[in-house]
């Protein structure tokens, strides 16, 4: 079965830092990967996605996760925080495989705090 | 604006009762699932429809049902309501079918409290 890990719950970086929310999964075959961004109170934006192309992927307002089979990890990563990427941050996986097409298996978010 | 709405944006239900949700994909959208997020948690997959029908399901009772319209539209149907179906609904789109790594959309979601 997929399942996916984010590892801490919450981060908290300062404006003008890095940004490095980590994500971890679990499959058994090649899983297409994805990163979602949720404001207080509203659904989930897609941030950026992986589906077996170039391994670093780059996504909307600067953010860029990179696919390492390895690791099993898909880290999403944003070189400089703005106030504005306070939200919460979620790491998805959906098998390639199935019919399920609409299925993604979440991991539990990370509380990105960034302070001035 | 992802195209996906959702009505109504807040609810509140008596426990026992039954509510009804509802989703307008974004156009030319055939694939429409639903979501149960509860607060603080990831959401939770509950079910999926492809034309009309539904092709696949989480781990959800059988009082969650659901419906999709020749336009794609959708409803969600949650019977005997408990106290632990209180959550976020979110309905995503997609116009992938059965071909997988589409862009899934979501809605802004339902707010269903029970009482």
């Amino acid at each position: 079965a997929q399942s996916v890990t984010q590892l801490g719950s919450h981060v908290s970086v300062s404006e003008g830092a890095l940004v490095l929310l980590r994500c971890n999964y679990s499959s058994s075959v090649p899983p297409y990967l994805f990163w979602y961004v949720q404001y207080p109170n509203q659904g989930l934006q897609l941030l950026l996605k992986y589906t077996s192309a170039a391994t670093l992927v780059k996504g909307i307002n600067g953010f860029e996760a990179e696919f390492k089979k390895s690791e099993t990890s898909f880290h999403l990563t944003k070189p400089s925080a703005h106030m504005s990427d306070a939200a919460e941050y979620f790491c998805a996986v959906s098998d390639p495989g199935s019919s399920n097409t609409g299925k993604l298996i979440f991991g539990q978010g990370t509380t990105l705090q960034v302070k001035p | 604006e992802t195209g996906v709405t959702q009505s109504p944006t807040h609810l509140i239900k008596t426990r026992g009762q039954q509510v009804t949700l509802r989703c307008s994909s974004q156009s030319g959208h055939n694939t429409v699932s639903w979501y149960q997020q509860a607060l603080g948690q990831g959401p939770q997959f509950i079910f999926q429809y492809y034309r009309e029908e539904e092709n696949g399901r989480g781990n959800f009772p059988p009082r969650f049902s659901g419906l999709q319209f020749p336009n794609y539209s959708s409803e969600l149907n949650v019977n005997a309501l408990e106290l632990d179906d209180s959550a976020l609904y979110l309905c995503a789109s997609s116009r992938g079918g059965l071909i997988s790594g589409n862009t899934i959309y979501f809605g802004e979601g339902s707010w269903l409290t029970v009482v």
